[in-house]
Parts: C-alpha cells; sequence; structure tokens
C-alpha cells in the first residue's frame, strides 16, 4: 500500500501570507497526486489534480508541484477563506486511493 | 446540476448492519467509477471501496475487507454501501464520491474524485 505523509499537521498564518504544505509517497508515484480543501462540516473540494493542474474554478493563488516522491502545495496570498484542511491524495494506484493525514490551516 | 445525495446513516449497535445509499444526479451515471470515503470524528479521510462505471471490479480497504460490500444500480443511478459486522471504529461521516479524469503530463489519464456527496454519518455504539 502507498503511505502518504503531509507537513506540517498544524500550521498558523495570516491573511497574506504565501503557504506551503508539503505531502510525501512512500513511493514512486510520479505525478498521480491530488490536493483537496475541506471546511468544516463540509465535503471536501478539489482543489489540484495530476500533481500542478488546477481545477476549474479554484483560484490561481493555490498550484501544486512535484513529482516521484515528494509534492508541495502553495497557496501565494492566504485570503480569509483559504483557511481550512488540506489533504493530498494519490490516484497511482486508482481506484485504490490513500490520503495523507491532513494539514490545518488556522488564524494566526 | 452534478449531485450526490447520500443516504441511510443511523445509529447501530456493535455487530450490526446498514446500508448506505448515494443517489447520483446530472451526469451519466454507469460511465464513472465511484467511492465511498470515510471521516471518523476529528480524525482525516480513509478511502472505503470503489467500484468501476460497470460494477463489474469492486476494490476495498484492509479495514473494511470482509465486511462491507460496495455495488451499484446504473439503472437506478444509486451506489450502495452494505456494511455488516460493524464496529465502533466504523464510527464516521461516509462521503460518495464520484471519479473524475483528465489528460495530464506525459498525455496519461489522471483520476481524482470531483464530486462529492455531503455525506451521512454512521455511529456504532451500544
Amino acid at each position: 500500500d502507498i503511505q502518504m505523509t503531509q507537513s506540517p499537521s498544524s500550521l498558523s498564518a495570516s491573511v497574506g501570507d504565501r503557504v506551503t504544505i508539503t505531502c510525501r509517497a512512500s513511493q514512486s508515484i510520479s505525478s498521480y497526486l491530488n490536493w483537496y480543501q475541506q471546511k468544516p462540516g463540509k465535503a471536501p473540494k478539489l482543489l489540484i489534480y495530476a500533481a500542478s493542474s488546477l481545477q476549474s474554478g479554484v483560484p490561481s493563488r493555490f498550484s501544486g508541484s512535484g513529482s516521484g516522491t515528494d509534492f508541495t502545495l502553495t497557496i501565494s496570498s492566504l485570503q480569509p477563506e483559504d483557511f481550512a484542511t488540506y489533504y493530498c491524495q494519490q490516484s497511482y494506484s486508482t481506484p485504490m486511493y490513500s490520503f495523507g493525514q491532513g494539514t490545518k490551516l488556522e488564524i494566526k | 446540476e452534478v449531485q450526490l445525495v447520500e443516504s441511510g446513516g443511523g445509529l447501530v449497535q456493535p455487530g450490526g448492519s446498514l446500508r448506505l445509499s448515494c443517489a447520483a444526479s446530472g451526469f451519466t451515471f454507469s460511465s464513472y467509477a465511484m467511492s465511498w470515503v470515510r471521516q471518523a470524528p476529528g480524525k482525516g479521510l480513509e478511502w472505503v471501496s470503489a467500484i468501476s462505471g460497470s460494477g463489474g471490479s469492486t476494490y476495498y480497504a484492509d479495514s473494511v475487507k470482509g465486511r462491507f460490500t460496495i455495488s451499484r444500480d446504473n439503472s437506478k443511478n444509486t451506489l450502495y454501501l452494505q456494511m455488516n459486522s460493524l464496529r465502533a471504529e466504523d464510527t464516521a461521516v461516509y462521503y460518495c464520491a464520484k471519479d473524475g479524469r483528465s489528460y495530464g503530463p506525459g498525455g496519461y489519464y489522471y483520476y481524482y474524485m470531483d464530486v462529492w456527496g455531503k455525506g451521512t454519518t454512521v455511529t456504532v455504539s451500544s
């Protein structure tokens, strides 16, 4: 099974900050990596697929990079609505997906 | 509008059974694989099970293999999850999700979950 590990588990930042979240896979997954945003009491929302492709309707301040085992999600200038929990997900072994443990982004 | 609506959650005793349903609308249901993903209280997302568009292939996480059964009725645009021998650790919000795919780097298809339901809550407790 492919294990996904995110860091940090939580992060405090201010509106306007640039934030980076890291995700590492236990084996190479090429670019088969997705990022989701989840707000409390809501379903997850797809932000990025194929490591760096922005899902339609997602603001351009979100970007993703990486391949192989190491990936990053960057938010270039935090907005109030971006405070949420973020999850990476590997789709290399689709449809047997696995998620990272999540990174909770909080307001400083 | 593409939509997924889960139902069937509730309170059940340990060892009991429950069947979840997910009604799909706004897309050609039979063309897409579907998944169940759960989230225990205060915890992260856990992929539970998936089924191909035709229903001919099914997949399970080790934590539910042998206890849960995924199925679909393409004539009714509905996905199911039959949950037997339920345990306290199965307590969670259960989401159904639609698979999407797009071309990406190298000209390959890349898969993701692009549509999610709002979830249904399952509580296993005596």
